[in-house]
């Protein structure tokens, strides 16, 4: 059973980065694309960005300028980093192995809280 | 920008049936989207029920299915149960690999 497990800092300071780690057990990272997605508190999902099994990515357009999605320093990790953070990038950050039009997302993490505050 | 819309809350009673949809700001909902339905129960991860507009995910049972209505996507649940009570979100494919989420419906079960 595919099981994907988030990690990285809780707390980020307003205009620093931040930086998480998607663990992916049970099954390799190759041959799929994944996806980061956020939720604000109180609100609806955000995709981010993909990463795809050749290593090529895509982002949305309104974060674009602040995101790098990429494979993580080990085997089976992917990361992500959003850059000059303010409040509204609070969120819970998911990652999820991302089918697209033939499956949606089919795993997710459980998800992480990041905050920034000062 | 193109904005996905749906119904922020809907309620039904056990029993019932249920049809959310899912729209454009600008322009219609097609099988060339891709509409795919996601829920998310309280404190929980989302999990994907249907996807290419019509497909279920594994597991999904048949009282939810997709279609289009219309110029909009639905989702449509039949024999409503009180744990069907969740967020659903739409998300559709913009060419470019984009995938964009609908804003979600909150779904009370009375």
């Amino acid at each position: 059973q595919v099981q994907l497990q988030e990690s990285g800092p809780g707390l980020v300071k307003p205009s620093g980065t931040l930086s998480l780690t998607c663990t992916v057990s049970g099954g390799s990272i190759s041959g799929y694309y994944w996806s980061w997605i956020r939720q604000s508190p109180g609100k609806g999902l955000e995709w981010i960005g993909f990463l795809t099994d050749s290593g090529s990515t895509d982002y949305n357009p309104s974060l674009k300028s602040r995101v790098t999605i990429s494979v993580g320093t080990s085997k089976n990790q992917l990361s992500l980093r959003l850059s000059s953070v303010t409040t509204a990038d609070t969120a819970v950050y998911y990652c999820a192995r991302d089918q697209g039009r033939w499956g949606g997302f089919d795993y997710w993490g459980q998800g992480t809280l990041v905050t920034v505050s000062s | 920008q193109t904005v996905v819309t749906q119904e922020p809350s809907f309620s039904v009673s056990p029993g019932g049936t249920v049809t959310l949809t899912c729209g454009l700001s600008s322009g219609s909902v097609s099988t060339t989207y891709y509409p795919t339905w996601c829920q998310q129960t309280p404190g929980q991860a989302p999990r994907t029920l249907i996807y290419s507009t019509n497909t279920r995910s594994s597991g999904v049972p048949d009282r939810f299915s997709g279609s289009i209505l219309g110029n909009k996507a639905a989702l449509t649940i039949t024999g409503i149960q009180a744990d069907d009570e969740s967020d659903y979100y739409c998300v559709l494919y913009m060419g470019g690999g984009i995938r964009v989420f609908g804003g979600g419906t909150k779904l009370t079960v009375l």
